[in-house]
């Protein structure tokens, strides 16, 4: 049962635009909610976090929003850079102390130069 | 500065054969996390240890076993090594004092092979 869902498996964007990438989960018992960067044969790359007390975070380039209600958050990168192209995946968990954190199955990001 | 390191970067085993997979979280770091990624899957997790202590379990095979080490290391052992047991095995770790500002960091991901 996939309980972080990214429905769009990919996405196209002109660089200078902005792209936005959306994550949708199920369990209401997630409190955290992280967003990474994946190059091919390598280890996820940490972008950015949200926890739930928050519905935003900025770092950057990156902002992240979150609806609790809708059970849904998203990734906006502003402005869109060739260099951002990969594969993003949001991951949940549940408390602190070593439980799992659950991906999403990834969306493929291009920025078309 | 200092990363979560994996080792060995790349390993080819035989059916049967056994490996063993170690992961170096960041210094200060208490928790450890294992992946298992095969071509084209999600991450399917596998294991996690808190303060040396299993904290989570999750699609392990009977097979694997891992501990974690008093310096916090931690080791994956993975026997009767079967073809569907090649994947990128990555670790990640955290720590529970600034999780939510740091989240987790992962290492490179020990890319293993069985032949």
């Amino acid at each position: 049962d996939q309980q972080v869902k990214q429905n769009s498996p990919s996405l196209s964007v002109q660089e200078g635009r902005i792209s936005i990438l959306n994550c949708d989960y199920t369990n209401s018992m997630f409190d955290y909610f992280l967003w990474y960067k994946k190059y091919p044969a390598e280890g996820p790359t940490f972008l950015i976090s949200i926890s739930s007390i928050k519905d935003k975070n900025e770092d950057g380039r990156f902002t992240v929003f979150l609806n609790k209600s809708a059970k849904h958050l998203s990734l906006h990168i502003v402005p869109s850079q060739p260099g951002d192209s990969a594969v993003y995946f949001c991951a949940a968990s549940a408390g602190n102390t070593g439980n799992q954190f659950y991906f999403g199955t990834g969306t493929s990001l291009t920025v078309i130069p | 500065a200092a990363g979560v390191i994996q080792s060995p970067r790349h390993l080819i085993k035989e059916k049967r054969e056994t490996a063993t997979l170690k992961c170096y979280p960041i210094p200060r770091h208490d928790t450890v996390y294992w992946y298992q990624q095969g071509p084209g899957q999600d991450p399917q997790f596998l294991i996690s240890f808190y303060e040396k202590m299993q904290s989570d379990k999750g699609s392990i095979p009977d097979r694997f076993s891992a501990q974690q080490f008093s310096d916090y290391h931690s080791e994956l052992n993975m026997s009767s090594l079967e073809l569907g047991d090649s994947a990128l095995y990555f670790c990640a770790s955290s720590s529970v004092y600034d999780r939510d500002i740091y989240g987790y960091t992962f290492g490179s991901g020990t890319r293993l092979t069985v032949v």
